[in-house]
């Protein structure tokens, strides 16, 4: 079974940073690129980028260049985002997902999220 | 960027119905259009993708269609799990998704 963990809550004090971990297993985790996608206030999603976790490789909104890094780590099948220099506007819940081999950019399985919060 | 639009932001229907959900792209995107649910508690599950394929494990009551700019994913025979909202994604280019449509029991 193909499962995404993401971690719990964060609360971040604006100006900061915060690295957010999806945790994959079921699968091979360098056979499929991951995904990132923020949804601000229960509304719309809108997609970060992705990684090929093989190589390193990145494809990035243009939106969230600068914003956003990803990152893997193969030895624990780990994906990671780094966020910088937060703002309220980075207040959200981000989702890591995979397209688990199709070519439609169809994003087959999710995390469950993990919520950001900025505030001081 | 590809604007995708769900002119309808909620919908309330009762159990049994045939509802259907709209979404349309600023330009063609030759069918690469996708459908996720998300429930309440945030739980985001891909049901159709490429228009009208069922992701596996999706009850055969969930359907979609359309072409060019319009496409459209159809509920038949609504049941109470399928509170939630629903959002179109586009994978013609970088993706974009629709801004949600949420569906309610009447």
């Amino acid at each position: 079974e193909v499962l995404l963990q993401q971690s719990g809550p964060e609360l971040v004090k604006p100006g900061a940073s915060v690295k957010i971990p999806c945790k994959a297993s079921g699968y091979t985790f360098t056979d499929y690129n991951m995904d990132w996608v923020k949804q601000s206030h229960g509304k719309s999603l809108e997609w970060i980028g992705d990684i090929n976790p093989n190589n390193g490789g990145t494809i990035y909104n243009q939106k969230f260049k600068g914003k956003a890094t990803l990152t893997v780590d193969k030895s624990s099948s780990t994906a990671y985002m780094e966020l910088r220099s937060l703002t309220s506007e980075d207040t959200a819940v981000y989702y890591c997902a995979i397209k688990y081999g199709n070519p439609y950019y169809a994003m087959d399985y999710w995390g469950q999220g993990t919520s950001v919060t900025v505030s001081s | 960027d590809i604007q995708m639009t769900q002119t309808t932001s909620s919908l309330s229907a009762s159990l049994g119905d045939r509802v259907t959900i709209s979404c349309r792209a600023s330009q063609d995107i030759s069918n690469y259009l996708n459908w996720y649910q998300q429930k309440p508690d945030g739980t985001v599950k891909l049901l159709i993708y490429y228009t009208s394929r069922l992701h596996s494990g999706v009850p055969s009551r969930f359907s979609g269609s359309g072409s060019g700019t319009d496409y459209s994913l159809t509920i038949s025979n609504l049941e109470q799990e399928d509170i939630a909202t629903y959002f179109c994604q586009q994978g013609n280019t970088l993706p974009t998704f629709g801004s949600g449509t949420k569906l309610e029991i009447k």
